[in-house]
């Protein structure tokens, strides 16, 4: 079966970093890009961008450059986002989600399985 | 404000019919497959419809979605009280060249 692990929960500081792994297991980690979307408290689904598991070149959507940063480590099938100089509005559950279908027109795929997210809050 | 908008709620009896409107533009559900996600708080989302109208395997024939012009909606029959959760729609959008979601519906099962 296909499953994507998250990292545990997070209490930060305003100014720290974060680092949310997404492991996975199932499928060959390469054939499949990785998305990363963000539900603030009490908000909806918000896209932050996607990653290519094969070249490893990230995109970021609107609102959400210079301080987050896409990555991967194939060896052990993660991919990983991290947080610069935290703010408390970036409090929210951090999901990754596998694309479907392999590296195809954008306007055609949708991202299925998610992983169970993980929650960063950050306070001082 | 979400690119994509959805009623903020909707509710049904068990054994009902109900459905949920996503409503968005030519640059997204108009050049665009829509998406629907189930979520649970505390869970992960579940894909429910890709592809407008296409089940997963496992996702029971009681979902459908279905899409025209510049609108989806999804359509939940025989309403079961495991049902209760949010539901979203999802596309892509060439002028943002990102995935966009729609705000959200919360579906109460009375």
């Amino acid at each position: 079966q296909v499953h994507l692990v998250q990292s545990g929960s997070e209490l930060k500081k305003p100014g720290a970093s974060v680092r949310v792994s997404c492991k996975a297991s199932g499928y060959t980690f390469t054939t499949y890009a990785i998305n990363w979307v963000r539900q603030a408290p009490g908000q909806g689904l918000e896209w932050m961008g996607w990653i290519n598991t094969n070249t490893g070149n990230p995109t970021y959507a609107q609102g959400f450059t210079g301080r987050f940063v896409f990555s991967l480590d194939t060896s052990v099938s993660s991919a990983y986002l991290q947080i610069s100089n935290l703010k408390p509005q970036d409090t929210a559950v951090y999901y990754c989600a596998r694309e479907l279908p392999s590296y195809s027109n954008s306007r055609g795929t949708w991202l299925d399985p998610w992983g169970p997210g993980t929650l960063v809050t950050v306070s001082s | 404000q979400s690119v994509l908008t959805q009623p903020p709620s909707a509710s049904g009896t068990p054994g009902q019919r109900v459905t949920i409107s996503c409503s968005g533009s030519t640059s997204n559900i108009g050049g665009s497959s829509v998406n629907w996600y189930q979520h649970l708080p505390g869970t992960a989302p579940k894909l429910l419809i890709y592809d407008n109208s296409q089940r997963p395997s496992g996702v029971p024939d009681r979902f459908s979605g279905s899409k025209s012009g510049t609108s989806a909606s999804l359509a939940i029959s025989g309403l079961q009280s495991e049902d209760d959760a949010d539901y979203y729609c999802a596309a892509w959008d060439d002028s943002l060249n990102g995935r966009v979601f729609g705000g959200g519906t919360k579906l109460t099962v009375l």
